[in-house]
């Protein structure tokens, strides 16, 4: 494998569902990046780790819950979704420490909550 | 709130014809990048560019970043079907935080 991959490509759901998604980079970069990219809206920078620790939380409601056990896994940890939550899912990992660097994206886990 | 917003967001030409798309705030950003996506398929970066004013060419693609550092255009000459995609630009703020463009959707006729 290479680059950034992400299983489940496609996931449904129901409301009261637990699901996880899985990212995981194969660069050798030490920051990972999980964004939401919905019909309407612009992609929204939702969690940034860097080296297994969260730098960012752009005010993500709690029903996210990520985890990072190392630099080259990502995980996101959905519960009690809505279906408003349903958006493709893109994880993303750069060589950090400035964003200059380029961001590699995965091709998405596509979300549907029923 | 910090937004960028693109121009246009659709964008329909015949094969061979010149288009500039725009990237606007009123947020500086340190860094500007422009990315295209395909379907399917996450962002790819196209070009990255940190000063103002700078200008930077890939092939039949000039992008420039405003001398403020506040809005970027690309410019795509003699456009091709391969062209087509989602185009988004992304302001870089600090170290990890990057905002996103609205995106303009391109569509390059044969």
């Amino acid at each position: 494998e290479t680059g950034v991959t992400q299983t489940p490509r496609h996931l449904v759901m129901g409301m009261t569902n637990k699901k996880s998604l899985k990212c995981e980079q194969h660069l050798g970069h030490n920051a990972m990046y999980w964004y939401k990219q919905s019909a309407k809206k612009p992609l929204e920078l939702m969690f940034v780790y860097n080296f297994k620790e969260q730098t960012e939380n752009n005010s993500v409601p709690s029903r996210f819950s990520p985890e990072c056990p190392n630099s080259s896994h990502l995980f996101l940890h959905l519960h009690t979704l809505q279906p408003e939550d349903s958006a493709l899912y893109l994880c993303a990992s750069s060589q950090g420490g400035t964003t200059y660097n380029e961001q590699f994206f995965g091709p998405g886990t596509r979300l549907t909550v029923l | 709130t910090q937004l960028l917003e693109q121009s246009p967001q659709f964008l329909s030409i015949q094969e061979g014809e010149n288009l500039t798309v725009y990237c606007n705030s009123s947020s500086v950003f340190s860094s500007l990048q422009w990315y295209r996506q395909e379907p399917g398929e996450g962002p790819v970066l196209l070009v990255t560019v940190v000063t103002g004013g700078e200008v930077k060419k890939l092939k039949r693609l000039t992008f420039q970043f405003g001398d403020a550092r506040k809005d970027s255009s690309l410019h795509i000459t003699a456009a091709q079907p391969g062209d087509t995609g989602l185009y988004l630009c992304a302001g870089g703020i600090g170290t990890y935080k990057y905002i996103f463009g609205t995106g303009t959707r391109l569509k390059v006729l044969a």
